[in-house]
């Protein structure tokens, strides 16, 4: 059984600019769930994935969008990036009936200059 | 005023001591609850996860739950260096999509 993978798990983006961050999730899980981790904070819920809808977001601006695949990798996107997204970009994935039991990879650390 | 709240730390105790950390939250909709530890450099990991009020107990480790109070705990028994972690708790309301709420996680450091 492989666990969540991430990548790429450094990247240096310039204000303005676009980001992908890409996610396999557990094999057999069907929900993929983002956070942002800010340094020294807990991570904050951006958006969830359940059979490739978005059926759940937090307070983050459209910029912020989204994508599952069938496989139930995924993609997180930011358009327009600004100063305050850097952070720690953490996937997770789960079955939507394990509430709370969420599977986390490792993160995709995104400085924004 | 954040939904949970969570003593940052650091805490630091020796070898052996038992810790003791706490979350307070303001909202009662909350009513699954767990407690991830996160390593550094590491993604968060589930350690305990309880619906109810009361102790759930695996191992070292007691998750208590007290809803009318609006307080979570989780103790660990014989600390040990590799506990040496940030400890978040969080939760998520009743009903939707599992939108988990995170404290802001403590950081402990066990001493040899």
């Amino acid at each position: 059984e492989t666990g969540v993978t991430q990548s790429p798990t450094h990247l240096i983006k310039t204000r303005g600019q676009q980001v992908t961050l890409r996610c396999s999730s557990q094999s057999g899980h069907n929900t993929v769930s983002w956070y942002q981790q800010a340094l020294g904070q807990g991570p904050q819920f951006i958006f969830q994935y359940y059979r490739e809808e978005e059926n759940g977001r937090g307070n983050f601006p459209p910029r912020f969008s989204g994508l599952q695949f069938p496989n139930y990798s995924s993609e997180l996107n930011v358009n327009a990036l600004e100063l305050d997204d850097s952070a720690l970009y953490l996937c997770a994935s789960s079955l939507v009936q394990d509430i709370g039991e969420l599977f986390f990879g490792e993160g995709s650390r995104l400085t924004v200059l | 005023q954040k939904e949970v709240e969570q003593d940052p730390g650091p805490l630091s105790v020796p070898e052996g001591a038992i810790v003791s950390l706490n979350c307070t939250y303001s909202n009662s909709a909350f009513q699954y609850f767990m407690w991830y530890r996160q390593y550094s450099r590491k993604g968060p990991e589930l350690l305990m996860y309880t619906y109810s009020s009361g102790n759930k107990e695996d191992g070292r480790f007691t998750a208590q739950v007290d809803k009318s109070s609006k307080y979570i705990s989780l103790f660990i028994r014989d600390s040990q260096p590799s506990d040496s972690a940030t400890y978040l708790c969080a939760m998520i309301k009743s009903g939707g999509y599992q939108k988990v709420t995170f404290g802001t996680g403590t950081k402990l450091q066990v001493i040899p």
